[in-house]
C-alpha cells in the first residue's frame, strides 16, 4: 500500500523551460511534506518543505504546491538548468497530527533529465 | 564540518554471512534514522535510534536485522545471515533533533550486494 505516490518515473525538459514533479498522497495524517533530490551514488539532499497550514512554498527556482482537499503536491523548477538533473523524492510525514513526527515516507521517485 | 560518513561505500557478502554498516551522524547531532531502498523502490524507514537508545524499529524485519547507537562510536546498522533480498543501498540521517523541520541530512549509503 503505497501512502506516497509519484506516477511519472521519469520527466524530460529543456534547459530554462519549466519543470513540474507531481506527487500524491493517501493518508490524511500527513501534514507536512519534503522534497529531495538524488544523485547517483549519492544519498538524498534535502530541497524543500511545506507544512500543510500552507499551500505554497518558495526557495529561489523551487516552489512547492500543496493541494490538501486533492492531497497532491507538486515540485516546479524555473528556470530548469542542466545540473538540476537527478531523481527527486517526494516524503510525507505526520509531524502535529500525533503521528511519528520523525518518520518520512517517500514516493519512488522521479527522474529528471534537463536537456542543454 | 562533515556531514554524515557511512562505511563501507560498497559491501559484498555471501549468503549466511554477516553485513555491518556503519554510520557516524553530523557533529552535533545525535538523533540517526536508517532507511533502506531496494532497487526501483523509494527509501523505507527502518529504524530510529537516539544515544543508546532505540526509539522506533517497526521498519526492522523482525529477525536478522538488529540496531544500535552507543554511547561512543558510530551507529551500526547488521544483519545477520544475509539473504539475496537484503541486495539494497542502506542510507543513514541524522538530525539535531526529531522532526527537524530542515530534513535529514543523509549520508552516501552503502550498497550490499549478497552474492
Amino acid at each position: 500500500d503505497q501512502q506516497v505516490k509519484q506516477n511519472s518515473p521519469s520527466l524530460s525538459v529543456q534547459e530554462g523551460r519549466i519543470s513540474i514533479l507531481n506527487c500524491d498522497y493517501t493518508n490524511s495524517m500527513f501534514d507536512y511534506f519534503l522534497w529531495y533530490k538524488k544523485y547517483p551514488a549519492e544519498g538524498p539532499t534535502f530541497l524543500i518543505s511545506i507544512s500543510s497550514i500552507k499551500d505554497k512554498n518558495e526557495d529561489g527556482r523551487f516552489t512547492v504546491f500543496l493541494n490538501k482537499s486533492a492531497k497532491h503536491l507538486s515540485l516546479h523548477i524555473v528556470p530548469s538548468q542542466p545540473g538540476d538533473s537527478a531523481v527527486y523524492f517526494c516524503a510525507a510525514s505526520a509531524r502535529l497530527s500525533g503521528g511519528s513526527n520523525y518518520k518520512l515516507t517517500f514516493g519512488k521517485g522521479t527522474l529528471l533529465t534537463v536537456n542543454p | 564540518n562533515a556531514g554524515v560518513m557511512q562505511n563501507p561505500r560498497h559491501l559484498v557478502r555471501r549468503r549466511g554471512q554477516e553485513a555491518r554498516l556503519r554510520c557516524s551522524p553530523m557533529k552535533g547531532h545525535s538523533h540517526v534514522y536508517w532507511y533502506r531502498q531496494l532497487p526501483e523502490e523509494g527509501l523505507k524507514f527502518m529504524v530510529y535510534l537516539q544515544k543508546e537508545n532505540i526509539i522506533d524499529e517497526s521498519g526492522m524485519p523482525k529477525e536478522r536485522f538488529s540496531a544500535e547507537f552507543p554511547k561512543e562510536g558510530p551507529s551500526i546498522l547488521r544483519i545477520q545471515q544475509v539473504v539475496r533480498g537484503d541486495s539494497a543501498a542502506y542510507f543513514c540521517a541524522s538530525s539535531p533533533n526529531a522532526g527537524y523541520s530542515h530534513g535529514y541530512t543523509f549520508g552516501s549509503g552503502t550498497r550490499l550486494t549478497v552474492v
